[in-house]
């Protein structure tokens, strides 16, 4: 399978504390993309990082890329309990690669 | 305001009937496509569409059926050779080349087959 796979599966954290969440893939790829899903919802594309950068920040969001570990990190700081939701990553290359998710809580 | 609009929101079916999903999007984007959600799995692509009158196979084609005689639209029909049709489906649609920028979803058609 060309899928990503995020790391962990679910992840419960306290309002306030960071979320960190990985993909890991294994094409070779264009970018590197990560959506949100709130339960029963479409998804909504949250941040694009291209597969020649390393590091994006977007308000509370940061997204690395290693394209040599072909792997990729969301960091969500300063949690908050709308926060909650399903989160994917999609290594990009002839087809977009979207991984199981990452379910985060945030309880608070 | 400008998206993706899929309708009905919830379908139930009887085995062996045909489904028509409804997608309509007003953001003038070149490609579109149909996505299949299964519990515990990722989206799953099921066709996709970069022009009107043309559109390719994704990797769970089979028992489905697309057409684009229009750019704003891209209905995707289940038809009853699909054995396990129960699932969210998920429209999206993006600018230029297919899987190249980001991709804008609708809310989702969830089909429960009785």
């Amino acid at each position: 399978s060309q899928q990503g796979e995020e790391d962990p599966q679910a992840l419960s954290i306290q309002e306030g504390e960071n979320a960190t969440m990985n993909c890991s893939y294994k094409t070779s790829i264009n970018n590197l993309q990560w959506y949100r899903q709130n339960s029963g919802r479409g998804l909504v594309h949250l941040i694009l990082i291209r597969s020649n950068e390393r590091e994006k920040h977007s308000g509370r969001l940061r997204v690395t890329l290693d394209t040599s570990k072909k792997s990729s990190s969301l960091l969500i700081t300063a949690s908050r309990a709308a926060d909650t939701a399903s989160y994917f990553c999609a290594p990009t290359g002839n087809q977009f690669y979207f991984g199981t998710g990452t379910s985060l809580t945030v309880i608070p | 305001d400008g998206g993706i609009t899929q309708s009905p929101k919830y379908l139930f079916r009887k085995e062996g009937q045909n489904v028509t999903l409804s997608c309509e999007q007003n953001l003038n984007h070149d490609a579109m496509y149909w996505y299949r959600q299964d519990p515990g799995q990722g989206l799953r692509l099921i066709y996709y569409s970069q022009i009107v009158n043309d559109f390719q196979k994704g990797d769970i084609a089979e028992g489905y059926s697309v057409s684009r005689e229009k750019k704003e639209s891209f209905p995707l029909t289940v038809t009853s050779a699909q054995k396990n049709p129960t699932a969210f489906y998920l429209c999206a649609s993006s600018m230029g080349q297919a899987f190249t920028g980001e991709l804008f979803f609708g809310e989702g058609s969830r089909l429960t087959v009785l």
